[in-house]
C-alpha cells in the first residue's frame, strides 16, 4: 500500500534554533501534502495545505512565517519550524492523499521538544 | 469550534464484547467521513470509511453506521480484541470544488481499553 515516511520521528533542539520535518511519499506521486499537530490528549489539528509547485494554505492562526512549509517535488514536503520554542513542542504528522476516493496515508509523526 | 466531537474520551470494553465508538459532526457539508486507530507517538492508521450515500459499511469485525439526520456516525467493533486498544478518531470531510477531495476535520479522539 501507500506508504509516507516521516522523519525524524522525534527530535530535541534549543529554543531558537530551526527543525526541518520531511515526508516523503513512497510508490506514488503526492501532489497534496496536508501537515497536522497534536498536542498532548487532543485531536489532529490540520495547520496547512501544500500542493507540489505552489504556495502552501495556512489554516487559521497558524504563522505561515513560523512554520515553513516546501513541496518542490512530487514525492517530498518538508515543514520547518523557525525559531522554535517549548510552545512548539508537539507532535507533528503529514499526511496524504493516495487516490481519487478519499484515500489518506499517514506519516509516522515527528516528536518535537524544544528545551 | 469544534465541528467533529466525540463526546466520549474513555471506553472499556470486556474482550470478546463488542465496542461502540461515537462521533458526532454539524457541518452539513461533510459528506465523507473516516475512522482512524493510533498508538502513542505514531501516525493515524486508517480503518474504515463511508459516504454519504451509505448508512453503512461493514469491514471484517469493524461496521460503520452513518445517521445524516442526526449528524451521527458510530464504530462497532466486534468481537473486541485486547489489540484493539488504542485511541480512535473519527474524521470528515467536504468535497471541495466539487470533484477534489478537502481537508480532514478529527475528533478529539476516544482512548478504547478492550480488558482480557
Amino acid at each position: 500500500g501507500a506508504v509516507v515516511s516521516q522523519h525524524p520521528s522525534w527530535v530535541i533542539c534549543k529554543s531558537g534554533t530551526s527543525v526541518k520535518i520531511e515526508c516523503r511519499s513512497l510508490d506514488f506521486q503526492a501532489t497534496t501534502m496536508f501537515w497536522y499537530r497534536q498536542f498532548p490528549k487532543q485531536s489532529l489539528m490540520l495547520m496547512a495545505t501544500s500542493n507540489e509547485g505552489s504556495k502552501a494554505t495556512y489554516e487559521q492562526g497558524v504563522e505561515k512565517d513560523k512554520f515553513l512549509i516546501n513541496h518542490a517535488s512530487l514525492t517530498l514536503s518538508t515543514l520547518t519550524v523557525t525559531s522554535a520554542h517549548p510552545e512548539d513542542s508537539s507532535f507533528y504528522i503529514c499526511s496524504a492523499r493516495v487516490g481519487p476516493n478519499y484515500g489518506y496515508t499517514f506519516g509516522s509523526g515527528t516528536r518535537l521538544t524544544v528545551v | 469550534d469544534q465541528q467533529v466531537k466525540q463526546n466520549s474520551p474513555s471506553l472499556s470494553v470486556q474482550e470478546g464484547r463488542i465496542s461502540i465508538l461515537n462521533c458526532d459532526y454539524t457541518n452539513s457539508m461533510f459528506d465523507y467521513f473516516l475512522w482512524y486507530k493510533k498508538y502513542p507517538a505514531e501516525g493515524p492508521t486508517f480503518l474504515i470509511s463511508i459516504s454519504s450515500i451509505k448508512d453503512k459499511n461493514e469491514d471484517g469485525r469493524f461496521t460503520v453506521f452513518l445517521n445524516k439526520s442526526a449528524k451521527h456516525l458510530s464504530l462497532h467493533i466486534v468481537p473486541s480484541q485486547p489489540g484493539d486498544s488504542a485511541v480512535y478518531f473519527c474524521a470528515a470531510s467536504a468535497r471541495a470544488g466539487g470533484t477534489s477531495y478537502g481537508k480532514l476535520t478529527f475528533g478529539q479522539g476516544t482512548i478504547l481499553t478492550v480488558h482480557p
